[in-house]
């Protein structure tokens, strides 16, 4: 049971350039999220889903673009870099909403140069 | 908003010693999460609660709804239990806004 998978793992780039961080879940959850992690700082939502073709803004979406086309996963897409995106960025999933115990991804360290 | 305040921010002990985190939040809630990250940066859930308290192991987490206050306790600690503690609670049904949380050290 492979539970919640983000890759990549790390990466660099440079500003302007796009990416897309992927998150997959094989428990059947309803619920996903991302969420972002600075140092001195909570985590902080940027985007959610509660379920196949919905999607909702958390705290701080901006620059950042988000789909559900399937249960099993929820893409963070980041459509032109820049160093105030230099974060820790995690995924998380519960079986119906955000009341329900989380499933968190191991993280993606993404530095913006 | 709910805002959620932990403290301390920081906390270094030997090992063996009676541990407690503290987590205050703003706004009336339902109920609590308190998360783990290890050092290597995974988090994982450890405790959902709404009222009373909850044991799991050498971990119990309690929570006064009224006085919207919650603590982590961990008995006889190990180097093993350093970690980053984590509350969460729900801002309605979808969100959680997370406290900024408290780093363990526990020193053999």
């Amino acid at each position: 049971n492979a539970g919640v998978t983000q890759t990549p793992k790390f990466q660099v780039l440079k500003t302007g350039q796009s990416m897309t961080l992927q998150c997959a879940q094989d428990m059947n959850h309803e619920y996903m999220s991302w969420y972002r992690q600075d140092p001195g700082m909570g985590l902080r939502l940027i985007h959610y889903s509660v379920g196949a073709g919905i999607t909702d803004q958390g705290e701080v979406p901006n620059g950042y673009n988000v789909s559900r086309s399937t249960t099993e996963d929820f893409p963070l897409r980041l459509l032109s870099a820049a160093p105030s995106q230099t974060s820790v960025y995690f995924c998380a999933s519960s079986y119906d909403r955000a009341l329900e115990p989380q499933h968190f991804g191991d993280g993606t360290r993404l530095s913006i140069l | 908003k709910n805002e959620v305040e932990q403290s301390p921010q920081n906390l270094t002990a030997q090992e063996g010693e009676f541990i407690t985190i503290n987590c205050s939040y703003s706004v009336g809630i339902s109920a609590l999460h308190w998360l783990q990250q290890h050092p290597g940066g995974g988090i994982v859930s450890l405790f959902m609660l709404s009222s009373g308290k909850k044991k799991h192991g050498r971990l119990i987490a309690t929570i006064n709804i009224q006085e919207k206050h919650s603590s982590l306790h961990i008995t006889a600690s190990h180097p093993r239990d350093s970690a980053v503690y984590i509350c969460a609670v729900p801002q309605g049904a979808q969100k959680l806004v997370f406290g900024q949380g408290t780093r363990l050290t526990i020193n053999p």
